[in-house]
Formats: structure tokens, sequence, C-alpha cells
């Protein structure tokens, strides 16, 4: 059984352009949660969805920063503009409903923002 | 904001010796969850602690679950290579926020053979 996919693995791009990381939760999960991790700040929640809906998405840092789950089976997170601090590994993880805390997490995607 | 503060945040120990990593708030939690995270790779839940007071292993990891619900312990039993890692811990708030995890700042393991 296919686990939670998430591309691209590494993202390397300059400053102000546009990144967009992409995840395909485990099928038949209903709730998926964008984190970002750094030395400085650990592992932060972003913004997580239920049933495709966002529910909170106090995480995000800022305007710049967009997440869509446009079905059960997609989920982007958009950066526009980039900046060096939003260099991290960011991290997707899906778990079968809300109440089921079990969160299982994709292979993360290493961004670079030079 | 609920807070959860790992210690120690590094630990570099030989193979065969034990080892204790704590988890604490102030905040009262519905469960607690250990996480294990290699390098290249997202976090893989080891266990998840629900009741005040609970103990479980996993071969020779045990997990405690403090009384109040605050605090949680996972202890290691004569480590080794293999053990090395990121071990995060992770708290639900429960009620509105269920599935809303805060995590610790992580414990970075290192077993020397």
């Amino acid at each position: 059984d296919a686990g939670v996919i998430q591309s691209p693995r590494h993202e390397v791009t300059e400053m102000g352009q546009e990144v967009t990381l992409r995840c395909k939760p485990i099928s038949g999960h209903n709730s998926l949660f964008w984190y970002r991790q750094t030395m400085m700040r650990g592992l932060e929640l972003l913004i997580y969805f239920n049933n495709n809906v966002p529910i909170d998405d106090s995480g995000m840092p800022e305007d710049r920063f967009s997440a869509k789950m446009p079905n059960a089976s997609f989920s982007t997170l958009k950066i526009q503009p980039s900046e060096p601090r939003d260099s991290a590994v960011y991290f997707c993880a899906s778990s079968l409903s809300r109440v089921q805390e079990t969160q299982y997490f994709g292979p993360g995607t290493r961004l670079l923002v030079l | 904001t609920q807070l959860l503060e790992q210690s120690p945040q590094f630990l570099s120990i030989q193979e065969g010796e034990n080892l204790t990593v704590y988890c604490n708030s102030s905040s009262v939690f519905s469960s607690l969850q250990w996480y294990r995270q290699e390098p290249g790779e997202g976090p893989v839940l080891l266990v998840t602690v629900v009741t005040g007071g609970e103990v479980k292993k996993l071969k020779r990891l045990t997990f405690q679950f403090g009384d109040a619900r605050k605090d949680s312990s996972l202890h290691i039993t004569a480590a080794q290579p293999g053990d090395t890692g990121l071990y995060l811990c992770a708290g639900a708030p429960g009620g509105t926020s269920y599935g809303k995890l805060t995590f610790g700042q992580g414990t970075i393991l290192t077993v020397h053979p």
C-alpha cells in the first residue's frame, strides 16, 4: 500500500520565484496536514484539511503561503514569492480522520531558496 | 498555545547504555505520541499513550504518560546503533482541536558502536 507521496523531493529556486509543493495522501484518509521543519523551529503545523476543507491555517506564516485541496487525493502548498527564510523541509501527512490521530508522514520536500 | 519541551536536545551514548528522553508541558493533552525520524525521511509513529499513568513497551523502548497527562518519557534499554535518529513527542489537545498536534523540538540520539 502506497504511503503519502510528495513531489518534488528536492527543490532549489531563486528568491522571488513561485514554488509549488505537491502531496498525495493515503487513499481513504480524510485529513491532510502540511508541516514545515527547520533546525531552529522544529516541526511546525502550517495548515490542515478535513474532507478537503481547510480547518486551521493559523500556522501559515504569511500571505505568501497558500494551500489548496481540490479533491481527496491531491493537495498543493504554494509559496509566492519565495524568500531565503522559507528554506526548510516541508512535510505532508494524512490521517484516517481527525478523531483518528495517527498521522502518516510523507518523505518531505527539501526546499532551498537562494 | 500549547508548548512541549523535550530534553535533552542531543544525546550521544555508547551501544549498550540506557537513556531517557523527557517531554514536558504545562498543558494537558488528550493523548501523546512519540515519533522517530531518520535522515531524509518523515517521522514515523512509535506509540500513542492516552491514559494518565499509562506505560507502553515496544521491545527495548518504554513509554510513559504522566498521571496528569502533561508529560511523558521515553526510556531505551541497551541502546543499539539502529536506535540512532531524531525522537519527537507530539501532543494532541483534543476537543475541537482534535488532530492538531503540537510537536516538541526533538532529541537527536546518536548511539556509537
